[in-house]
């Protein structure tokens, strides 16, 4: 099983700032296939990139993914006030498909 | 548009097993090349990827649940199902059914499930 650790739990920002986001994996992620989401609180998880750096449908490029192997990252360029959020990846190369324990992005 | 609605019952006892289905809307899961899936997440926790299945009948579990989980697939009502069997307080999380494509690409809003005597 892979397991996937997001650093660091809790990033505090100002709205305009840059977040970044890590997710380390145990190890390789196969052909890249790692995601990312957006967690609202008492909603579903959103998808905002897949192969790690394709943004999905309707996601602003303000949100890029990078990345290979086992480290990977989420970049916000600029904060918005509805980017405060909990942040997930996830590997989807290999069975069981496994999650990151989340990253907190909170206003400072 | 793409829909999936997660339906069951909201309370389980411990030692039942519990069974939710998904309806999906917007797509028929047997014309796509989609997997669909099922996600939990306990109260206050992170994400747990249970199982999925294909519209052929083909499914693959999480080996932490395997032994106590079965997903099937009813295409004629386009419907997904889980049953996760010998619940304990552990599962008490909120349940979502999704569909696979690269990453998890639509989700339903999820249904909480408790496991309570």
């Amino acid at each position: 099983e892979i397991v996937l650790t997001q650093s660091p739990d809790t990033l505090s920002l100002s709205p305009g700032e840059r977040a970044t986001l890590s997710c380390r994996a145990s190890q390789s992620v196969s052909s890249s296939y790692l995601a990312w989401y957006q967690q609202k609180p008492g909603q579903a998880p959103r998808l905002l990139i897949y192969s790690a750096s394709s943004r999905a449908t309707g996601i602003p490029d303000r949100f890029s993914g990078s990345g290979s192997g086992t480290d990977f990252t989420l970049t916000i360029s600029r904060l918005e006030p509805e980017d405060f959020a909990v942040y997930y990846c996830q590997q989807y190369g290999s069975s069981p498909l496994t999650f990151g324990g989340g990253t907190k992005v909170e206003i400072k | 548009q793409l829909q999936l609605q997660e339906s069951g019952p909201g309370l389980v006892k411990p030692s039942e097993t519990l069974s939710l289905t998904c309806t999906v809307s917007g797509d028929s899961i047997s014309s796509s090349n989609y997997y669909w899936g099922w996600i939990r997440q306990p109260p206050g926790k992170g994400l747990e990827w249970i199982g999925s299945i294909y519209y052929s009948g083909s499914s693959y579990y999480n080996p932490s649940l395997k032994s106590r989980v079965s997903i099937s697939v009813d295409t004629s009502k386009n419907q997904f199902s889980l049953k996760l069997s010998s619940v304990t307080a552990t599962d008490t999380a909120v349940y979502y059914c999704a569909r696979q494509a690269a990453g998890v690409d639509n989700w339903g809003q999820g249904t909480l499930v408790t496991v309570t005597s």
